[in-house]
């Protein structure tokens, strides 16, 4: 079974550009996150997605990042303009409905310079 | 107070140590509890999940308490390849509309050296 993909792997921009982040969960699984981890720390929730409806967005700073699951299966994540304390893994899991166990993608890791 | 509290570590013990690692959490409503292990540079990944009659699997044993509001993690015959992040994971108590929400602890590095 495929597990959950993300791209880019690596990226790396300057304060006030923008950057979109892509993840694409496996196949079934309804529940969709994004988190935040800064070096030296656990991951934090920015975003959780049932289908294609935002559960819970409440740590995430929604002046400079979106997210959407338009179709309820794969998500982006936007960050405009972005800072250099935004220098962090986003890291992408999904859940299966009725089970408790979150499985996470490679992640993405950005470098704010 | 943090959610979830761990002691960052770094811990390093030779090979064949035993080593625990601690961890509590703040909301005493929580039910559902893991350790997720986490290697340099990758994703986090499930290694146990913890139940209040405690766990065991392979060289690993994890133990709840409720009362303490306290998850221990123990690795015995530590090999080199233990050598890792280890998170302390909460599950947002069921019913909300967060259910399924993981509050991460900040981690706890252990090395294992020859």
């Amino acid at each position: 079974e495929a597990g959950v993909a993300q791209s880019p792997r690596y990226k790396i921009i300057e304060k006030r550009q923008s950057v979109a982040f892509w993840c694409n969960p496996i196949s079934g699984h309804a529940t969709l996150y994004w988190y935040q981890q800064i070096l030296g720390q656990g991951p934090k929730l920015l975003i959780q997605f049932q289908n294609n409806g935002v559960v819970d967005d409440s740590q995430l700073p929604k002046d400079r990042f979106s997210a959407e699951r338009l179709k309820g299966v794969d998500s982006t994540l936007k960050i405009q303009p972005a800072k250099l304390e935004d220098s962090a893994v986003y890291l992408c899991a999904s859940r299966q409905q009725g089970r408790e166990t979150q499985y996470f993608g490679p992640g993405t890791r950005l470098l704010v310079l | 107070r943090k959610e979830v509290e761990q002691d960052p570590g770094p811990f390093n013990v030779p090979e064949g140590a035993t080593v625990a690692f601690n961890c509590t959490y703040s909301n005493s409503a929580s039910q559902s509890f893991f350790w997720y292990r986490q290697d340099c540079r990758k994703e986090p990944k499930l290694l146990m999940s913890v139940y209040s009659s405690g766990n065991e699997d392979g060289r690993f044993t994890a133990q709840l308490n409720r009362a303490s509001q306290y998850i221990s993690l123990l690795i015995r015959d530590s090999k080199l390849s233990d050598s890792a992040t280890y998170l302390c994971v909460v599950n947002d108590p069921p019913g909300g509309t967060s259910y399924g929400k993981l509050t991460f602890g900040q981690g706890t590095i252990l090395t294992v050296h020859p």
